[in-house]
């Protein structure tokens, strides 16, 4: 299906362990992006990437890390999951973006609870 | 913190009134846009408005913008019960980073 998935829907993992959160999308959007939301935080860019092996971080990047080997994949890892990264997890995808006339689209995002 | 602040946090009104919220921003951006997000959902994009425009309409929204003051508002006006939502406003910069504020909680009550 055409569109954005992210998987796992719903994750438990444990303090320490090293989780990936996977992004794909169908469309070979240049750009793509990884937000965590929390209550009262609204959605925090964690990195975001223009095209395949670019990436860059946002606001909140420690203890994560990204990778983008091919166009449609943009894969999240946390190193050595804490606590304090239990949030609900949202990919996003968008082309053109700089000509200022495009949206992104948003997967339906990763529930990740660490306990 | 982040680039985009939204007032108010929340906002409740009657099926059929207007609804306003606004978005303050820190830096200068290349486009603003709107999104809502029903609950538990993704974020669906609603309105784009570029730097160099200053008022956008579609259907029942209308964006206004003011660089000068780093700040943008959405009106929705004749709310519906299915307009209950959080909405987002988000800056895109010129090196691409897309950035989102808090939200603002909507409830429209029947």
């Amino acid at each position: 299906d055409a569109g954005i998935t992210q998987s796992p829907r719903y994750k438990i993992t444990e303090t320490g362990r090293q989780v990936t959160l996977m992004c794909h999308q169908t469309w070979s959007h240049s750009y793509m992006f990884w937000y965590r939301q929390d209550l009262g935080h609204g959605l925090r860019l964690i990195y975001y990437s223009a095209a395949a092996d670019i990436t860059d971080k946002g606001e909140v990047s420690d203890g994560y890390v990204v990778s983008r080997s091919k166009t449609e994949n943009f894969p999240l890892t946390l190193e050595s999951a804490t606590r304090s990264q239990t949030s609900v997890y949202f990919c996003a995808s968008s082309d053109n973006l700089l000509r200022g006339n495009t949206e992104a689209f948003f997967g339906q995002g990763t529930r990740l609870t660490v306990v | 913190s982040q680039q985009g602040e939204e007032d108010p946090q929340a906002l409740s009104i009657q099926e059929g009134e207007n609804a306003t919220m606004n978005c303050s921003y820190k830096t200068s951006i290349n486009n603003l846009q709107w999104y809502r997000q029903n609950s538990g959902r993704g974020l669906v994009h609603l309105i784009l408005i570029r730097s160099n425009e200053r008022e956008k309409h579609s259907g029942r929204l209308r964006v206004t913008l003011d660089t000068s003051k780093k700040s943008s508002s959405l009106l929705i006006t004749a709310s519906r019960a299915a307009d209950t939502a959080s909405y987002f406003c988000a800056t895109l910069s010129n090196d691409y980073k897309l950035s989102f504020g808090a939200g603002t909680t909507v409830t429209v009550r029947a």
